[in-house]
């Protein structure tokens, strides 16, 4: 098993560019997430997943989408970025959304907005 | 709001010393608290959870406890060694907190010498 794979690896975009971040589990999980992790501010979630269909705000949604492509997919997309999206994202899953639930990390996406 | 500290922000020690990593939390209000270690410039693996209703976990070296009612988690690891140089984070999953799923601590970052 995989675990939770993320593309790119790396990325390096200009001011006002858009793309979009891939992530895949091969877990059967339920529940996905999107966290931006900043240096001196720990992991703050974006968005996230409860179950295929569904889709949340977390605690810094502003500047992203989210889509949950199926049960095993769920994609972050920067419509326009900025300077301040230059990040460290990760993305994570758990069994169930619910609340006794271990989350399982992705190797990360570094980006860079110029 | 929930919100998690965690103390020493950074840690030198021989090798071979034993040694702990403090995590506290505001709101005892907790589903599960997760300890992850981060390697420079990797993703997070998980090491522990401890559920509300249990007070320590244990895997090899590592021992984390949980005392929810004074908000404080501290993880222990025995006889240090150099690979064990990382971040480590800890997690908390709150009972209650709209738009939000785990809320994650600053890290400790810990340098174990040779």
């Amino acid at each position: 098993n995989a675990g939770v794979t993320q593309t790119p690896k790396f990325q390096v975009l200009k001011t006002g560019q858009s793309m979009t971040l891939q992530c895949a589990q091969d877990m059967n999980h339920n529940s996905m997430y999107w966290y931006r992790q900043d240096p001196g501010m720990g992991l703050r979630l974006i968005y996230y997943s409860a179950s295929e269909g569904t889709t949340d705000k977390g605690e810094v949604p502003n500047g992203y989408n989210v889509s949950r492509l199926n049960k095993r997919e769920f994609s972050l997309r920067l419509e326009s970025a900025a300077p301040s999206q230059t990040s460290v994202y990760f993305c994570a899953s758990s069994p169930t959304s619910g609340g006794g639930n271990e989350q399982f990390f992705g190797p990360g996406t570094r980006l860079t907005v110029l | 709001k929930q919100e998690v500290t965690q103390i020493p922000a950074a840690l030198s020690v021989p090798e071979g010393e034993n040694l702990v990593l403090n995590c506290s939390f505001t709101d005892s209000a907790i589903y599960n608290l997760q300890w992850f270690r981060q390697d420079p410039g990797k993703g997070l693996t998980s090491l522990l959870l401890i559920q509300s209703s249990q007070r320590e976990q244990t895997s090899g070296r590592l021992n984390a406890s949980l005392d929810k009612s004074s908000g404080r988690s501290t993880l222990y690891i025995a006889a240090s060694q150099p690979g064990d140089s990382a971040t480590y984070l800890c997690a908390v999953r709150p009972v209650i907190e709209f738009g939000q799923n785990f809320v994650f601590g600053p890290g400790t970052r810990l340098s174990v010498l040779p």
